[in-house]
């Protein structure tokens, strides 16, 4: 089953406003990572927060995490036309050690009109 | 640097046909994965390789095979294909953060 599930599926704004995406998982972990995914291409990584971080920002995105509720969410600030695309967390389970399985969640499609 | 590499970008199979989709990276990464993606599904781990002579089994390896003889390479097999296997397949290498490549898209009639 999947590790994580985004919400909300999908997600239509204006250019200029402000997108979040959440994202919840069921198992501790050892990272939690953010990636895009343009249509019919590959994914992009786009961030990645530590189980022991809370905040990390990187240009206009913004995630946080919090590990008590096992759930992350992703801001994106002032979006653009270009920021169209779909979203997925990914988490690193964690099992007393690393397992090497980064498990994906279903994603968010976000649409950010001109 | 290419990145990660993935050959073809299309494959037309016919139920019970055979065939490898060839991944390659060029970031000396030890850790290289295959993934599929289905409409509404995500993406599910098939198999992944820590390093050469590694591999390990994820969510879905069921009619999957794969084998790591390089650091480089990471091919991932469909002995007898199956509808079901129609998706797109996305292979990644993995160092500080993870790189996909461009994915093949895979139809089994």
């Amino acid at each position: 089953s999947q590790q994580g599930e985004e919400d909300p599926q999908a997600l239509s704004i204006q250019e200029g406003e402000n997108a979040t995406m959440n994202c919840s998982y069921k198992t501790s972990i050892n990272n939690l990572q953010w990636y895009r995914q343009n249509s019919g291409r590959g994914l992009v990584h786009l961030i990645l927060i530590r189980s022991n971080e809370r905040e990390k920002h990187s240009g206009r995105l913004r995630v946080t995490l919090d590990t008590s509720k096992k759930s992350s969410s992703l801001l994106i600030t002032a979006s653009r036309a270009a920021d169209t695309a779909s979203y997925f967390c990914a988490t690193d389970p964690w099992f007393g050690g690393a397992t090497n399985k980064l498990i994906f969640g279903t994603g968010t499609l976000l649409a950010v009109q001109p | 640097n290419a990145g990660v590499t993935q050959t073809p970008k299309f494959q037309v199979l016919k139920t019970g046909q055979s065939m490898t989709l060839q991944c390659a990276q060029d970031m000396n990464h030890e850790y290289m994965s295959w993934y599929r993606q289905d409409p509404g599904m995500g993406l599910r781990l098939i198999h992944y390789s820590v390093g050469a002579g590694i591999t390990d089994q994820g969510e879905v390896p069921n009619g999957y095979n794969v084998s790591r003889s390089t650091t480089e390479d990471f091919p991932l097999r469909l002995l007898s294909a199956a509808p079901s296997q129609t998706s797109v397949y996305f292979c990644a290498s993995r160092g500080n953060e993870q790189f996909f490549g461009p994915g093949t898209r895979l139809t089994v009639l």
